[in-house]
């Protein structure tokens, strides 16, 4: 079945560092991919998404480059700040059928220090 | 409402008991989604609702656990008999459309952490 498989953390930076997290995916179709960022005591937020191939998704400074070659979708920042420490997770929708489930990773947590 | 809203946002069980989680979508949201997400995990998908139907709930773990939306709007998930095992944040999301699109943006309710002691 589909999965997605991202980089394991905890990833510790300091500020104005640059950051990236690791995202690949194994599916059958031609999925729309995602990023998804929980902030601490915050509900899952959609940071960006990209719904084909070589689609960029951007957002906040945060940028993720949909490549089908690589089955890849890794996120990157220029410069991470203090407020950017959060968990992230990389997830997946198929695009056939009428269920919209995602399928995510197991998440990557940020710490960003001053 | 301004965002999906879930209650309660904890909830002590002793094992065996029943409990209900309420998910309160975005208004006019058709799709609705329950996942269930372990410490350190990723969610893991429950189930599926477009409106009042239950499309796929492929994902329940087993018969202890069942899901309503019956006027298409809010939605409940019931989970009996409770078992260590049932400890997690249960997530709440909704979508927009009911199309065959996949990239319709899911908004994620803070969700409910269920603790079965």
């Amino acid at each position: 079945g589909d999965s997605v498989t991202q980089m394991e953390g905890p990833v510790t930076l300091s500020e104005e560092a640059f950051l990236t997290i690791n995202c690949t995916y194994t599916a059958t179709g031609y999925p729309s991919l995602f990023w998804y960022v929980q902030y601490p005591g915050e509900g899952l937020q959609l940071l960006l998404k990209a719904t084909k191939a070589d689609d960029k998704g951007s957002n906040k400074g945060f940028e993720a480059t949909y490549r089908k070659e690589t089955t890849s979708f890794h996120l990157e920042k220029g410069s991470v700040q203090v407020s950017d420490s959060a968990v992230y997770f990389c997830a997946l929708s198929e695009r056939a059928g009428n269920n919209r489930k995602l399928i995510w990773g197991l998440g990557t947590s940020l710490a960003v220090n001053p | 409402g301004a965002g999906v809203s879930q209650s309660p946002r904890y909830k002590v069980a002793k094992r065996g008991q029943d409990v209900a989680l309420r998910c309160d979508p975005i208004s006019g949201h058709v799709s609705l989604f329950w996942y269930q997400q372990a410490l350190g995990q990723g969610p893991e998908f429950l189930t599926y609702f477009q409106n009042e139907a239950q499309l796929d709930k492929s994902g329940l773990p087993s018969d202890r656990f069942f899901a309503e939306r019956p006027e298409g709007s809010v939605s409940t998930l019931k989970i009996q008999r409770t078992q260590q095992e049932d400890s997690a944040v249960y997530l709440c999301a909704s979508s927009l459309t009911a199309t065959g699109r996949g990239d319709t943006e899911a908004f994620f309710g803070q969700g409910t952490r269920l603790t079965v002691v």
